[in-house]
């Protein structure tokens, strides 16, 4: 079936850096997209959404992006900090119900 | 505090015995759902509910029953494990519809021998 993913999975930063992380989805008919952070040890934690007709959003610190011409999305974190280390996961959603989660960037954090 | 309650964190089990997972949200929310994470596959929904007694299945359903008999109470009953379940499950819940803010559990390390 069809299935998000990302393009690296790993990104390492340097502190203060701006981050860049990206994610591929396949299914035409995605509406809604999140990007979701997972810390070691814990589940994961809603940072940001974006429906299909938008292709900009900002929130603190993070900014998505949209492209649908090419299926693409990303997230963007400005001056990147020690605490931004974490696992991120994209997922898309076509219906109300289900959300799809692609595999994870794992995103380090250098001093 | 708003939270999702998993039990238990960690377990060890052998094939074939039954085992159920608990969930449990004190945040009156409607949706809740299951979902496994495996090394390179990300998270994958097991089954979901929209309210009680209203279940479906997601992506990966066989080998695992759950009920939803109480609005707080989501639990994941694994009837016959067999190693191929092992994993790290996460419970989540969501006011909404299942998209949007899912807010999840802190998991359940599950090693089936």
């Amino acid at each position: 079936g069809e299935s998000v993913g990302l393009h690296l999975p790993t990104l390492s930063v340097q502190e203060g850096d701006n981050s860049i992380i990206n994610c591929a989805y396949s299914n035409s008919a995605s509406d809604y997209f999140i990007w979701y952070k997972q810390e070691s040890g814990k589940g994961p934690q809603f940072i940001i959404d974006i429906r299909s007709n938008m292709d900009k959003r900002q929130g603190q610190r993070v900014t998505v992006l949209l492209n649908k011409t090419v299926k693409h999305l990303s997230l963007q974190i400005a001056a990147t900090q020690p605490g931004d280390s974490a696992v991120y996961f994209c997922a898309e959603s076509s219906n109300d119900y289900k959300l799809s989660f692609g595999a994870g960037t794992t995103v380090t954090v250098r001093a | 505090e708003a939270q999702v309650t998993q039990n238990p964190r960690y377990l060890i089990t052998v094939t074939g015995k039954k085992l159920t997972v608990t969930c449990s949200q004190n945040m009156n929310h409607e949706y809740m759902s299951w979902y496994r994470q495996d090394p390179g596959l990300g998270l994958r929904q097991i089954y979901y509910s929209m309210n009680v007694e209203v279940t479906d299945k997601g992506d990966v359903p066989e080998g695992y029953k759950v009920s939803r008999k109480e609005k707080r109470n989501f639990p994941l009953i694994l009837e016959s494990p067999s190693p191929n379940q092992t994993s790290l499950y996460f419970c989540a819940s969501s006011p909404g519809t299942g998209t949007g803010e899912l807010f999840f559990g802190e998991g359940s390390r599950l090693t089936v021998l």
